[in-house]
């Protein structure tokens, strides 16, 4: 059983620019929840998917946007960036919105 | 809004000590309490959760305690390690959506 990997795991970005962030999610699960983890903060939900819709979502603009694929695989694409979009960038699986929820290990997003 | 507010911000203890946490909620209609563990460079790990039926819950060296009436819920460990260093973060959430304290940075000093 593999756990939650992201890719990639670091990544600078030029203000304006767009970027995809990648998660696959843990076997047999089939949601994945964003996050944004500004230093020094806990982490900010951005949205949920489950099997393939988007399922809730948080105070975060509409250039935060995400897909789920068929094998429950997710992106994460933020549009014209800006420096404030700096941050860790946390993907969680889950069976389900009401169990346990594992996180990757994250994508560190630089916006210079 | 959602709210969850965590205490301490730093907490340092001697190896073999205690250490306690203490997170309150706003929404009262949150049902699940999980605690993470964040080492530096990697994403939160779970330690322990805690569903709102449930008063206690102990892991080993860890427990969770909830108390629904006052929205406290508060995270024990017991004869502390220093790789229990590490920053730890409490959580609320309803229908799958974690609200996340500011988090607690824990230093075990051998």
């Amino acid at each position: 059983e593999t756990g939650v990997t992201q890719s990639p795991t670091h990544l600078i970005k030029t203000r304006g620019q767009q970027v995809t962030l990648r998660c696959s999610s843990q076997s047999g699960h089939n949601t994945v929840s964003w996050y944004q983890q500004a230093l020094g903060q806990g982490p900010q939900f951005i949205f949920q998917y489950y099997r393939e819709e988007e399922n809730g979502r948080g105070n975060f603009p509409p250039r935060f946007s995400g897909l789920q694929f068929p094998n429950y695989s997710s992106e994460l694409n933020v549009n014209a960036l800006e420096l404030d979009d700096s941050a860790l960038y946390l993907c969680a699986s889950s069976l389900g919105e009401k169990t346990e929820a594992f996180f990757g290990q994250g994508t560190r997003l630089t916006v210079v | 809004g959602e709210n969850v507010e965590q205490h301490p911000s730093t907490l340092s203890v001697q190896e073999g000590d205690s250490a306690v946490i203490k997170c309150t909620y706003s929404d009262s209609a949150s049902n699940y309490f999980p605690w993470y563990k964040q080492e530096l460079g990697k994403g939160p790990q779970l330690i322990i959760d805690i569903r709102s039926n449930v008063g206690e819950k102990k892991d080993q060296r860890i427990a969770v305690t909830l108390n629904k009436t006052a929205k406290h819920f508060s995270l024990h460990i017991t004869e502390t390690q220093p790789e229990d260093s590490a920053v730890y973060f409490c959580a609320a959430s309803r229908g799958g959506k974690l609200i996340f304290g500011q988090g607690t940075e824990l230093s075990v000093k051998p």
